[in-house]
């Protein structure tokens, strides 16, 4: 099992709609969970962090996390043009030397 | 200047030649981190720098020789590079713990002919 997995998508959702990502994680010690955007061409950013169970909302970006479940989702409400992206899923690996990513989630929001 | 500044943005380099990137952060971190990206391809960790020590070296061919004079900077030396080797090189630092997330740079657009 990967340490970190998501749906490649690509996911499509209309202007206006929520979008829905997904990702599950191996390491049941994991303490903190990172939603980072890409732009085609571009380098990853910051986009969400979250630490306990429960939602953490920002803006139209809301984090959700079950750590028995072992899975975090991203919802992203109002879905614009400009969210469409690749969102990278990503946990501190066990020795928590460095960050393990998912292969991300390319969402295309539709005008 | 502030965050992480990769240098230069777009490479294009032969087989025979040796070139290096450049990585430099302005946040105060004392981590920091060479990551590849290849089309179609999960980031790739290849090396690791916490407080100017490489504690991770993940089974990277020796035609890539990092190098991190303090903490501040980090370098990426090519040579003899392969085509398959031609990818998005990102930079990241982060505060010590990667509990705390990581800045990227912008990357650098490598194409070796």
């Amino acid at each position: 099992q990967k340490e970190v997995e998501q749906n490649s998508g690509p996911l499509s959702v209309p202007e206006g709609a929520i979008a829905s990502l997904n990702c599950t994680y191996s390491d049941r010690g994991s303490q903190s969970f990172f939603w980072y955007r890409q732009y085609s061409g571009k380098s990853p950013e910051l986009i969400m962090s979250i630490y306990s169970n429960g939602d953490k909302e920002d803006g139209r970006f809301t984090a959700q996390l079950n750590k028995a479940s072992q899975y975090v989702s991203l919802l992203i409400r109002d879905s614009q043009p400009s969210d469409s992206a690749t969102y990278l899923c990503a946990v501190p690996s066990g020795s928590a030397r460095q960050l393990t990513f998912g292969s991300g989630t390319q969402l295309t929001v539709l005008p | 200047e502030t965050g992480v500044t990769q240098t230069p943005r777009h490479l294009v380099m032969g087989m025979t030649n040796k070139k290096s990137l450049k990585c430099e952060q302005h946040l105060g971190h004392n981590a920091m981190y060479w990551y590849k990206q290849s089309a179609k391809k999960p980031l790739e960790l290849m090396f690791v720098y916490s407080l100017e020590e490489r504690v991770e070296n993940n089974s990277v061919p020796s035609r890539f020789s990092p190098e991190c004079p303090n903490s501040s900077h980090l370098f990426l030396h090519l040579h003899t590079l392969q085509p398959e080797d031609s990818a998005l090189y990102l930079c990241a630092s982060s505060r010590g713990s990667p509990n705390y997330g990581y800045t990227f740079g912008s990357g650098t657009r490598l194409t070796v002919v």
